[in-house]
């Protein structure tokens, strides 16, 4: 089936880590997304990794794939006031369909 | 230089009218998309159109009818608007089906009342 499962809040302190955590049922799928969605705006690519692949880094973004337990995270580190959005995973499926988990909306206090 | 581009970005109406929503990129990409996300902000993919071609097509109402008269168009049209329909509207578009990098616009936020 296609399902694709996030936790709907997170909220953190600024300087500290965010793990956002996603789970999926298509082992199929050949890529995994976060997409960032600010508030009034459209979804931007944060940034995806390959299916073949456990683990990702891009700056202050780390990706984590877990494929046996189909588990896929997005960790943050030092998490600004900037990060607050509504964070999407999304698994690729045929002919360019994305299916996407709820949203995590993630809250960064000062 | 936007990138994928919608208009109008809200649309105010009511239960029964038609209206149609536009939608333009200029990537240079064949596969453009369109997405219902509603008031809980769960994203669904409403269809999908490679050069021009539908690829995708979810389980939609009939009401919806997508148009593309070129690769670099996709417009959404509603007929018989009704209140479910109330949602935010987004444009997407890829290289091709197998590129899954899709670039989104800024949505419409239609109202029906």
């Amino acid at each position: 089936g296609e399902d694709v499962e996030q936790s709907l809040f997170l909220s953190v302190r600024e300087g500290d880590s965010s793990v956002i955590n996603c789970t999926y049922t298509d082992s199929s799928s050949t890529y995994l997304y976060w997409y960032k969605q600010e508030p009034g705006a459209g979804l931007q690519l944060l940034t995806y990794i390959f299916s073949n692949m456990d683990m990702k880094q891009d700056q202050r973004l780390t990706v984590l794939l877990n494929k046996k337990d189909k588990h896929l995270s997005l960790r943050i580190a030092d998490t600004q006031t900037g990060d607050s959005a509504i964070y999407f995973c999304a698994e690729s499926h045929q002919g360019g369909k994305l299916i996407f988990g709820q949203g995590t909306e993630l809250s960064v206090k000062p | 230089d936007t990138a994928v581009s919608q208009t109008p970005k809200y649309l105010v109406t009511q239960m029964g009218n038609d209206k149609s929503i536009k939608c333009e990129q200029n990537l240079g990409h064949d596969t453009m998309y369109w997405y219902k996300q509603d008031s809980k902000k769960f994203l669904k993919i409403m269809f999908s159109y490679n050069n021009k071609e539908l690829i995708i097509n979810e389980t939609v109402p009939n009401r919806f009818s997508p148009k593309s008269p070129d690769k670099a168009h996709l417009n959404l049209h509603i007929n018989s608007l009704e209140l479910g329909d109330s949602a935010v509207y987004f444009c997407a578009s890829s290289l091709d089906p197998r590129d899954n990098e899709q670039f989104f616009g800024p949505g419409t936020r239609l109202t029906v009342l």
